[in-house]
């Protein structure tokens, strides 16, 4: 079973609201990453942390999606005023280190944005 | 250019036979890591086993194991014995060298149904 805690399971906003989801990363994993999975199984990284740093972030994610990592809380990903294209699967994913270790995934959290 | 290819959008199988999953790729990068995660119908991801390009031995992890054809840029998932709970969406992805982690490039999985 996954060790990457991601909260809520599920979240429904309108158009224009605000949308924020959560992960706690697998204890002792120093590197968070965030990716949109969308209906047709197209996976799209957004950004990813080391500690609190940020790594690396797509543009998408730096007009209307904040993220962060704060010290010990859990990781947040907020989405400022949602779309109906924001409509996905937002999964959550630690690893032990950086390069190319295995990344361990959380449940998820299922927007719908009606 | 990065990408991850998995032509089979679904596959089925009758419990205890083998399933084979195929997933070819594209990089300019030497070292690199082919990872298998299967994706239950909660959304969970679960990883299964990974590839390095720098091992020419195909590894295996207890029922999985790969067929690995460096030179063709090519991989197949082997599950053998399939069982029901083996059911879910197989996603072949693939990591490249970078300080800091690399995100995973992803192919658009397979969905294999194990029939009892």
């Amino acid at each position: 079973n996954s060790k990457v805690i991601q909260t809520p399971r599920y979240l429904v906003k309108g158009q224009g609201q605000k949308a924020k989801m959560r992960c706690i990363p697998e204890k002792g994993h120093p590197v968070v990453f965030w990716y949109q999975q969308n209906k047709n199984n197209e996976f799209k990284f957004l950004i990813n942390f080391q500690n609190q740093e940020v790594l690396q972030q797509i543009d998408m994610t730096e007009k209307r999606f904040s993220a962060e990592c704060p010290s010990n809380s859990p990781c947040s990903l907020e989405i400022q005023s949602s779309e109906a294209g924001d409509s996905a699967l937002y999964l959550c994913a630690s690893s032990l280190s950086g390069g190319q270790d295995t990344q361990y995934f959380g449940p998820g959290t299922r927007l719908l944005v009606l | 250019a990065q990408r991850v290819t998995q032509v089979q959008p679904t596959g089925s199988s009758q419990w205890g036979e083998e399933v084979t999953l195929d997933c070819s790729y594209e990089t300019s990068e030497y070292f690199y890591r082919i990872f298998w995660y299967r994706q239950l119908f909660s959304g969970e991801m679960v990883f299964l086993i990974y590839q390095p390009s720098f091992d020419t031995q195909n590894q295996r992890s207890g029922r999985y194991s790969v067929v690995f054809q460096k030179s063709f840029k090519s991989i197949s998932l082997v599950i053998s014995a399939s069982q029901p709970e083996d059911s879910g969406t197989y996603f072949c992805a693939l990591s490249e060298p970078y300080q800091g982690g690399r995100a995973l490039i992803f192919g658009t999985g397979t969905t294999v149904s194990v029939s009892p």
